[in-house]
């Protein structure tokens, strides 16, 4: 597609229960990464695919978190057991080779746990 | 690894007034400076960028400037419209795989 696609928009969930997030990347993007950003803050990293490398995970913030990605396309990000902290909206972006070009991001998912 | 900071978090201008956002970084590998303007409700998007072989760029009423020797580069933006009113980030990378990092943003103000 034109751009980067997340759905879905706004998700509403029961603490507890686990969501799962879904990101389409620009066809042909390599590299794809999942941000976080609570209200009024900044982008906090989360995860970074790049082809067919092992992701970096080093942003995850706890093993409540996991992300997958099938081959250069779609990804989804699941979090087990949401917690009201868990509440944010979760910002996917992919780019071109390895990065040299700036990401460009979907509109993301709001998600509240409640 | 890199970090970025970023100044002011807040600035309020009047329309058609200049504004300036600024943020250093601390790795000197790092060769790639974008900035992205986020709309409430919205994805961050690219609005201009700089590498580190060029010392300033402009797109119309925007501009960025880079000093490697200090570390640091800037956002311009001049004739402040209401339009304008978003929070900005800036970022940094290096070559290869490394990703982006984020400065904290800047809600930028425009009042009329």
């Amino acid at each position: 597609g034109a751009g980067v696609s997340q759905s879905p928009s706004n998700k509403v969930t029961e603490k507890g229960k686990d969501v799962e997030l879904r990101c389409d990347p620009i066809s042909g993007h390599t590299a794809l990464y999942w941000y976080r950003q609570r209200l009024g803050q900044g982008l906090e990293f989360l995860i970074y695919f790049q082809g067919n490398s092992a992701p970096d995970k080093s942003g995850l913030p706890s093993d409540r978190f996991s992300a997958e990605r099938t081959g250069e396309s779609v990804s989804t990000l699941t979090i087990q057991r949401t917690q009201q902290e868990d509440s944010a909206v979760y910002l996917c972006a992919s780019s071109a080779r390895d990065g040299v070009y700036g990401y460009t991001f979907g509109s993301g998912t709001r998600l509240t746990v409640v | 690894g890199e970090n970025v900071e970023q100044h002011p978090s807040t600035l309020s201008v009047q329309e058609g007034d200049s504004a300036v956002i600024k943020c250093t970084y601390s790795d000197s590998a790092s060769n790639y400076f974008p900035w992205y303007k986020q709309e409430l409700g919205k994805g961050p998007q690219l609005i201009i960028d700089i590498r580190s072989n060029v010392g300033e760029k402009k797109d119309q009423r925007i501009a960025v400037t880079l000093n490697k020797t200090a570390k640091h580069f800037s956002l311009h933006i001049t004739e402040t419209q209401p339009e304008d009113s978003a929070v900005y980030f800036c970022a940094a990378r290096k070559g290869g795989a490394d990703g982006l990092t984020f400065g904290k943003g800047t809600h930028l103000i425009i009042q009329p």
